[in-house]
């Protein structure tokens, strides 16, 4: 069965700081990969996807993502940190069966230090 | 995301009471879900449906019903036998494809008084 797994619930960075947020997934087939990032009281918002056409795939506001199949990893990253990324961030996997279902993880909540 | 209107913002419940949770959108969108969101928890599917008149329990369907009456509405009754409602609701839609991701409105906060 498919599943995320994000490591770190909370992670702290530096404005201007790298920001690196963990992602493994498990599927039995090439799975689909999604990012969504989420602010208070509002819905989640589409950071980016992976739908095999290239492995690092880049998204809105300056993250990427790179597609990992021997480290089963979709890690998000950001070169320089800004204190409007600080928010949650979800990764999600698609369903196994064709369905347009997809799987969340827990969410990691970034928080921006000026 | 514009194209989908979730109402009212904030919902209270009195015990023993049923509440609904609307969802409505303009995208022309065929599959649409609902989701529940609790602190550390991440997002836990409740129910979806994939066309009209027909629905599918998520992994946490008891104490909530739905309809599909028309493509572009999907309500979401919180029951009296949700013992524990107080949580962030979440409805979403997608288009078809299983590369399509899903799209989010912005949500609807339901507390017990």
């Amino acid at each position: 069965a498919q599943s995320v797994t994000q490591l770190g619930s909370h992670v702290s960075v530096s404005e201007g700081a790298l920001v690196l947020l963990r992602c493994n997934y498990s599927s039995s087939v090439p799975p689909y990969l999604f990012w969504y990032v989420q602010y208070p009281n509002q819905g989640l918002q589409l950071l980016l996807k992976y739908t095999s056409a290239a492995t690092l795939v880049k998204g809105i506001n300056g993250f990427e993502a790179e597609f990992k199949k021997s480290e089963t990893s979709f890690h998000l990253t950001k070169p320089s940190a800004h204190m409007s990324d600080a928010a949650e961030y979800f990764c999600a996997v698609s369903d196994e069966t064709g369905a347009n279902n997809l799987f969340f993880g827990t969410g990691t909540r970034l928080t921006v230090i000026p | 995301d514009g194209g989908i209107t979730q109402s009212p913002k904030y919902l209270f419940r009195k015990e023993g009471q049923n509440v609904t949770l609307s969802c409505e959108q303009n995208l022309n969108h065929d599959a649409m879900y609902w989701y529940r969101q609790d602190p550390g928890q991440g997002l836990r599917l409740i129910y979806y449906s994939q066309i009209v008149n027909d629905f599918q329990k998520g992994d946490i369907a008891e104490g909530y019903s739905v309809s599909r009456e028309k493509k572009e509405s999907f309500p979401l009754t919180v029951t009296s036998a949700q013992k524990n409602p107080t949580a962030f609701y979440l409805c979403a839609t997608t288009d078809r494809g299983g590369n399509q991701p899903q799209h989010f409105g912005d949500g609807t906060r339901l507390s017990i008084l």
